[in-house]
């Protein structure tokens, strides 16, 4: 069964600073990755797709990378804002007929000014 | 404006009283989801629909039941049988196997 893990579990850091997330999963037979943001009591606003034949997408100041042969993702913020404070979620799909999403439990971060 | 919406907000359910929640998108999607996320912790798939008038069991399906007999609509039943259903509980929609949407989740309490 494909297990979804995030570490670490919550981040502080100045405003300004370039940070890392990390996501890795049990099982490398994923369709895709998604990261998401979700700001307290919202719904999750998609981030990045990064298809099983990629390596990396780019979107602004977010940088996610995949690789998938030792099961990690990271998700780079550029010159970190304290409107980047939020919840960061990473999700496989599997492969097969499915398409299911599992879930990381989530990394909190908090930018301070 | 195209994405999906979920009602209510909030819901509050007594002990043995079936609700239901509601799911709606308009972005033309295929497939449907529906998760629990409890504090603290990560999403779970209840139920998901690839196509209308067909829906499969997630992994924490059971208390749960959910009908899709319109392409845009997606309510998901929380019955009596579920016996911790405090959660709050968000609804997705998708072209197949691409980036999953988001609705903007609704807060159930068993008072």
């Amino acid at each position: 069964k494909q297990e979804v893990t995030q570490i670490p579990a919550a981040l502080s850091v100045p405003e300004g600073e370039n940070l890392v997330l990390n996501c890795s999963f049990t099982d490398s037979a994923i369709y895709n990755l998604q990261w998401f943001r979700q700001d307290p009591g919202k719904g999750l606003t998609s981030l990045l797709l990064i298809q099983s034949s990629q390596r990396e997408q780019t979107s602004g100041r977010l940088n996610a990378s995949l690789d998938k042969s030792s099961g990690r993702s990271t998700l780079y913020i550029a010159a970190s804002q304290p409107g980047d404070s939020a919840t960061y979620l990473c999700a496989v799909v599997h492969g097969g007929s499915a398409r299911q999403l599992t879930f990381g439990s989530g990394t909190q971060l908090t930018v301070l000014p | 404006d195209g994405g999906i919406t979920q009602s209510p907000k909030y819901l509050f359910r007594k002990e043995g009283q079936n609700v239901t929640l509601s799911c709606e998108q308009n972005l033309n999607h295929d497939a449907m989801y529906w998760y629990r996320q409890d504090p603290g912790q990560g999403l779970r798939l209840i139920y998901y629909s690839q196509i209308v008038n067909d829906f499969q069991k997630g992994d924490i399906a059971e208390g749960y039941s959910v009908s899709r007999e319109k392409k845009e609509s997606f309510p998901l039943t929380v019955t009596s049988a579920q016996k911790n259903p405090t959660a709050f509980y968000l609804c997705a929609s998708s072209l197949p196997a691409n980036e999953q949407f988001f609705g903007p989740g609704t807060r159930l309490t068993v008072l």
